[in-house]
């Protein structure tokens, strides 16, 4: 069974940079695609981007210019960093196992934007 | 970028009634490459259904999904009390993955 857990701060000031880790157990990072969504009232479900064990990484072309995504494959986990964050990127933040269809999700973790 | 409109956007219906719900795209989705998922409060979304028919492991077989093209349905066959939550639909054929803004099914 795979699991997935992200961690962070939960709070981020308008500017900074927003990082997150998720943390993977059950099944090697050395497989598949590694995801990142997020989820907002407004908006709902939003594609971030995904990396491949091997470093490739694709992103969401409106948030391309702000988003890193790596992997730490001796760790089990992979990372997220958005920079300049405004309120519009308050949301829960999901990690995911694929680059398609999703069957493992970590529980999510909610980052808000706000001095 | 390929937009997924749900609808209708809220479904009124009773336990034991059939629900069908529909996703439409904005243009073509690539091998039926469409997924669906629920949602409770609280929670992550949860697969039913890839690639526009296939259920996922695990998943009761009164959850059915149809459709190719730009036209795609999730059927429930039966209403159990715990289906009660919102669908979104999901298309991974085109870059970006885009998702659907939801069908919530209600009491």
């Amino acid at each position: 069974q795979v699991q997935l857990q992200e961690s962070g701060p939960g709070l981020v000031k308008p500017s900074e940079t927003l990082s997150l880790t998720c943390t993977v157990s059950g099944r090697s990072i050395t497989s598949n695609y590694w995801t990142w969504h997020r989820q907002t009232p407004g908006k709902g479900l939003e594609w971030i981007g995904n990396i491949h064990y091997s470093g490739r990484t694709n992103y969401n072309p409106s948030l391309k210019s702000r988003v890193t995504i790596f992997i730490d494959t001796s760790k089990t986990r992979f990372s997220l960093k958005l920079s300049s964050v405004t309120a519009a990127d308050t949301a829960v933040y999901y990690c995911v196992r694929g680059d398609g269809w999703h069957l493992y999700w970590g529980q999510g973790t909610l980052v808000t934007v706000s001095s | 970028e390929i937009v997924l409109t749900q609808s209708p956007g809220t479904l009124s219906l009773s336990p034991g009634e059939r629900a069908t719900l529909s996703c439409r795209a904005s243009q073509s989705v690539n091998s039926n490459s469409l997924a669906w998922y629920v949602q409770k409060v609280g929670q992550a979304p949860r697969l039913l259904i890839y690639d526009a028919s296939t259920r996922a492991t695990g998943i009761p077989d009164r959850f059915s999904g149809s459709g190719s093209g730009t036209d795609f349905t999730l059927t429930i066959s039966g209403l159990e009390p715990e289906d009660f939550a919102v669908y979104y639909c999901q298309q991974y054929g085109g870059s970006p993955v885009t998702f659907g803004l939801g069908t919530k099914v209600e009491i």
